[in-house]
């Protein structure tokens, strides 16, 4: 079974600062799919990035990006030129790449990050 | 574009009850996944709905049940309500399920067993 892990509970930064935020996952699989997704207090999960895993490139999104460290397992979340509006908890997931798993994402803790003024 | 609908976004019920929750899929949709999100356990998968079968289960009692109907709405069931149930609900779409086609969250249904 696979398993992600983040960390950080908590995390603050300060306005227009950079922040990275930690993610490690375990699987046997080789190929499989990684998410950051972001829950306001609206509640809705918002999906920020996405990193397939046979693509080493990192992906980007604005000013979100990630580290991909495939040998590692490692999946950090870096947040460019930080807005009040980045506040939210923020989640790793996993999702398998094989069709019998269907859409099933197994998700971190959480990582609540706070944007100071 | 409608986006993923979840009815009720509160529900108060006690011990014992049981109870439904809805979600609508943005419309295309075909796949709907329930999520439990708890300050204790954090988010765990309950079930998938695909073209009205489940087709992938996570570990939860059978209490807890669902089923999807042919416009691929989706319903999920608790009986026997435990206080351990309180929870946020989530739902979220996509268009068949594959494991390249993005997820789309609704807002969920906040459960509280009194």
């Amino acid at each position: 079974a696979q398993t992600v892990t983040q960390s950080q509970p908590e995390m603050s930064v300060q306005e227009a600062e950079t922040v990275t935020l930690s993610c490690t996952y375990d699987t046997s699989e080789s190929d499989y799919y990684l998410f950051w997704y972001k829950q306001p207090p609206s509640r809705q999960m918002i999906l920020v990035i996405r990193q397939e895993a046979y693509k080493q490139q990192n992906a980007t999104e604005n000013r979100f990006s990630v580290n991909f460290q495939k040998a590692a397992k490692s999946f950090s979340l870096k947040i460019s030129d930080s807005q009040l509006g980045d506040a939210a908890m923020y989640f790793c997931a996993y999702r398998s790449a094989r069709e019998t798993s269907g859409s099933r994402l197994t998700f971190g803790e959480g990582t609540q990050l706070t944007v100071n003024p | 574009k409608a986006g993923v609908t979840q009815t009720p976004r509160y529900l108060i019920k006690t011990r014992g009850q049981q109870v439904t929750l809805s979600c609508s899929p943005i419309s295309g949709h075909r796949s709907v996944s329930w999520y439990q999100q708890t300050p204790g356990q954090g988010l765990q998968f309950l079930f998938e709905y695909f073209s009205e079968t489940q087709r992938n289960k996570g570990n939860f009692p059978g209490r807890f049940s669902g089923r999807q109907f042919s416009n691929s709405r989706s319903e999920m069931n608790v009986s026997t309500l435990e206080l351990g149930d309180s929870a946020l609900y989530l739902c979220a779409s996509s268009l068949a399920g594959l494991s390249n086609q993005p997820q789309h969250f609704g807002d969920g249904t906040r459960l509280s067993i009194l």
